[in-house]
């Protein structure tokens, strides 16, 4: 059974960084391109990137470019999203999803609270 | 960006009823949309993507139609593990976005 098991959510004051991760296993990672799909409370998916499989193309939601950076390490099976300057507005449960462009596999998700 | 609209946002309907749901778009997305199941606290589960393909081992009750502008997705008869609430999103162009959701209850 294919499992995405992220980590590293916590609380972090605004202007803060937090790097977040996402481990696969039974999931052949490295041919999957990978996302990061975030969801404030009480509200719907959004989108935040994506990373192609080879890890040399990604893609950004404009209200994180510059700020957030997705990465991966295929030998690892390994997914990343190192995020800066941290506004209240990034709160939300941040899910790693696998697909190039609808969302097959999902992990249970790590809860990100920017708060002062 | 396309904005991704559904309707109803809840609807509340009894075990064994035809549900409906449908979402539009704001430009075409040709058949470039995916459906999803959230219950509480919980992960999104895929049902369809390309608007009418049903992903692997989700129950035959589902369906998914329309092309362009306007999709539904229907249960043909609704189960009471069906409570859950239903996002589309469509993967026509960057950034992808979803609809707002529509929550199903159980009367």
């Amino acid at each position: 059974e294919v499992q995405l098991v992220e980590s590293g959510g916590g609380v972090v004051q605004p202007g803060g960084s937090l790097r977040i991760s996402c481990v696969a296993s039974e999931f052949t990672f490295s041919t999957y391109d990978m996302n990061w799909v975030r969801q404030a409370p009480g509200k719907g998916p959004e989108w935040v990137s994506n990373i192609s499989a080879s890890g040399s193309l990604t893609h950004y939601v404009d209200s994180v470019k510059g700020r957030f950076t997705i990465s991966r390490d295929n030998a690892k099976k390994s997914l990343f999203l190192q995020m800066n300057s941290l506004r209240v507005e990034d709160t939300a449960v941040y899910y790693c999803a696998s697909g190039a462009t609808f969302f097959q596999y999902w992990g249970q998700g790590t809860l990100v609270t920017v708060s002062s | 960006d396309i904005q991704m609209t559904q309707s109803p946002s809840t609807l509340s309907a009894s075990v064994g009823d035809r549900v409906t749901i449908t979402c539009r778009a704001s430009q075409t997305i040709y058949n470039w949309l995916a459906w999803y199941q959230q219950r509480p606290g919980r992960a999104p589960k895929l049902l369809i993507y390309k608007a009418s393909t049903l992903e692997s081992g989700v129950p035959s009750r589902f369906s998914g139609s329309g092309s362009g502008t306007r999709f539904t997705l229907t249960i043909s008869s609704l189960q009471p593990e069906d409570s859950a609430t239903y996002y589309c999103q469509h993967y026509s162009s960057f950034p992808w976005t979803f609809g707002q959701g529509t929550k199903v209850d159980i009367k």
